[in-house]
């Protein structure tokens, strides 16, 4: 159990475009779900934290207008990058955790590589 | 907030090689501890974990102890082969967030 998909695995867009990416809980309800940003040979950033129903909270530094994150169910959250330039091709990963265990225990989508030319 | 120094790489084994990537923390309150593998384009995995001091986790011949007194949390397998390449992430988590380290590259060759 506890597997978690992402969709599309790799996009291409042109720059200004805007692209969604899905993540969902395949086999569990999520009480929270992560999204994380990772560049070439580096760690995992976290951008966002979402509840289902209510606002992302976004980690310092991350545009909330330029990345929006909906949780609308506890199986769903979608990342959309608006009005994307070459500077936000990277990995987009997601998580989530599930109810009655810690929220630091996380189960990771396989990742969407945004390329924006 | 939390932080996380992991040994640097590349490490480059033969296989049956021994393991060790170190990883030390400092954090909020008292964390759980992980250890994630990420295989080349994909995701991240759980690989094994411990939540209280002297915990052990272990896993696929992987093995890390919880080091409270010294914030340690070092990866270790006795004997590595090809399959085990990729790359490798600390990550305590605690004040309802993980921290990755930087990341170690293991390649593993025959």
């Amino acid at each position: 159990g506890a597997v978690v998909s992402q969709h599309p695995s790799r996009v291409i867009c042109k720059s200004g475009t805007s692209v969604k990416i899905e993540c969902r809980s395949l086999d569990f309800q999520a009480t929270t779900m992560f999204w994380y940003r990772q560049f070439p040979k580096q760690s995992l950033m976290l951008m966002a934290t979402s509840n289902e129903g209510s606002k992302a909270t976004y980690e310092q530094g991350v545009e909330k207008d330029k990345f929006l994150i909906n949780h609308a169910s506890l199986t769903l959250s979608t990342l959309t990058v608006t009005s994307a330039h070459p500077e936000d091709s990277s990995f987009y990963i997601c998580s989530a955790s599930r109810p009655m265990e810690s929220v630091v225990e996380q189960y990771f989508g396989p990742g969407t590589r945004l390329t924006v030319t | 907030g939390n932080s996380v120094t992991q040994m640097e790489g590349p490490v480059t084994l033969s296989e049956e090689a021994f393991l060790t990537i170190n990883c030390t923390y400092t954090a909020t309150g008292y964390p759980s501890l992980f250890w994630y593998v990420q295989y080349p384009g994909e995701g991240l995995q759980l690989l094994l974990k411990a939540t209280k001091a002297d915990d052990k986790g272990s896993n696929k011949g992987f093995e890390a102890t919880y080091r409270k007194e010294t914030t340690s949390f070092h990866l270790e397998k006795g004997s590595v082969q090809v399959s085990d390449s990729a790359v490798y992430f600390c990550a305590p988590g605690s004040a309802r967030q993980l921290t990755f380290g930087s990341g170690t590259q293991l390649t593993v060759l025959p």
